[in-house]
């Protein structure tokens, strides 16, 4: 049981450039989530979906899109980064909201130069 | 706005040492209390968690914390630490059934061996 998966673990962008970052859950969990981590700022919620074709903004959806077309898939998008973005990403899926345990997925770590 | 705090942002012990950390929220309502931690390089995994009936819950690897409505307070505790429990904690609250964690900065703890 794979959990939740990240990809790419790693990447460095110049400014101006786009990237996807890919989450996938195996579990069927309904909700998932998008973080960004810098350190001693504990985690920012960018984007949230509640199911296939329901997204909806956290605290700091500025510069980022997301989409959710199936229920395992839930892509983060970068259009122009900037250097702003640099941080660690995680991804999370719930069950449900009613015990709303998070599982997460192992991150990734961007930089944008 | 509902908010958790975290008292303590930095933590160094020697192993065997007790820990404390706090952890206080601010919603009079029900809640759902969570523990997770980080270890170094790690995605984050859920320690414990409160939903209901005992205040008073045990997690993994000898963590323990205790509800106190009265105080909104959730604090985390182990009698004795060991130098693996070196991580990052944080306290998150689910409150209002608004489908999000309230998270907390987290509190990064150091055991010296």
């Amino acid at each position: 049981n794979a959990g939740v998966t990240q990809t790419p673990k790693f990447r460095i962008l110049k400014i101006g450039q786009s990237m996807t970052l890919q989450c996938a859950q195996d579990m069927n969990h309904n909700y998932m989530y998008w973080y960004r981590q810098d350190p001693g700022m504990g985690l920012k919620l960018i984007y949230y979906s509640v199911g296939a074709g329901i997204t909806d903004k956290g605290e700091v959806p500025n510069g980022y899109n997301v989409s959710r077309s199936t229920t395992e898939d839930f892509p983060l998008r970068l259009e122009l980064a900037a250097p702003s973005q640099t941080s660690v990403y995680f991804c999370a899926s719930s069950y449900s909201t009613a015990k709303n345990i998070q599982y997460f997925g192992a991150g990734t770590r961007l930089s944008v130069l | 706005a509902q908010s958790v705090s975290q008292h303590n942002h930095h933590v160094i012990l020697s192993e065997a040492a007790s820990l404390e950390l706090g952890c206080n929220y601010s919603y009079g309502g029900t809640v759902n209390l969570f523990w997770y931690v980080q270890y170094p390089g790690q995605h984050l995994q859920l320690l414990l968690k409160y939903f209901s009936g005992d205040p008073l819950v045990k997690g993994i690897k000898g963590f323990e914390a205790e509800f106190i409505k009265s105080k909104f307070s959730f604090n985390l505790r182990k009698p004795s630490v060991q130098w693996s429990d070196t991580a990052e904690y944080f306290c998150a609250v689910d409150a209002g059934n608004n489908r999000k964690l309230i998270w907390g900065l987290g509190t990064s703890l150091a055991v010296n061996p």
